[in-house]
């Protein structure tokens, strides 16, 4: 089946710096992959879309500045919290489409980003 | 009004139980339906997708979409303990494969051995 992994699980950092979360489609290509946040007891709410070669798409209410995202490759997207806060502390998930043919294009999750920043 | 409603529980059962999970949207466009599950600090799984309406039955688990009603369930027979987790409905309108799932809160589900 299709695997979407990230890396890394958990991280502390200090409010200032900045973190980088690598989200892999694993053994499949993924032309979308999305961004999600997650609160505790919350749903997931949809950051950015981001396409392989092209800008993301932000959410409304997201700063693109400080979430910035790179989708380099077919198999890899990257978030990069700049400057973090600990507002910004959360559950960071990202997913990516695997392609099928017709309707069913079912979309897998990663096992998400623990960020802790104090 | 929320596209996406799902009442966040906590649902508790015994086990052997057979559970009902629900949501209800508003947007009339959406046409793809996903049920998945999600244990305690990991990313959500995907247990069962649907498109348009009728009925889908796989193993336990059986998912309904009842777009005249803009209702979507989830049935699960003979509930384990394994099955505690959160469950969250998602859909979407079908389009091409940038459109975003739009989620529910999630309905937390223990089942009590």
């Amino acid at each position: 089946g299709a695997v979407v992994s990230q890396h890394p699980s958990w991280v502390i950092c200090k409010s200032g710096t900045s973190v980088k979360i690598e989200c892999r489609s694993l053994d499949f290509q993924a032309t979308t992959m999305f961004w999600y946040r997650q609160f505790p007891k919350q749903s997931l709410m949809l950051m950015a879309t981001s396409n392989e070669g092209s800008k993301a798409t932000y959410e409304q209410g997201v700063e693109k500045d400080k979430f910035l995202i790179n989708h380099a490759s077919l198999t890899l997207s990257t978030l990069t919290v700049t400057s973090a806060h600990p507002e910004d502390s959360s559950f960071y998930i990202c997913s990516a489409r695997a392609p099928q043919s017709g309707p069913n294009y079912e979309q897998y999750f990663g096992p998400g980003t623990r960020l802790t920043v104090t | 009004q929320k596209e996406v409603e799902q009442d966040p529980g906590p649902l508790s059962v015994p086990e052997g139980a057979i559970v009902s999970l629900n949501c209800t949207y508003s947007n009339s466009a959406f046409q793809y339906f996903m049920w998945y599950r999600q244990y305690s600090r990991k990313g959500p799984e995907l247990l069962m997708y649907t498109y348009s309406s009728g009925n889908k039955e796989d193993g336990r688990f059986t998912a309904q979409v009842d777009k005249s009603s803009k209702y979507i369930s989830l049935f699960i027979r003979d509930s384990q303990p394994s099955d505690s987790a959160t469950y969250l409905c998602a859909m979407s309108e079908w389009y091409s494969g940038n459109t975003p799932l739009v989620f529910g809160k999630g309905t937390r589900l223990s089942v009590i051995a």
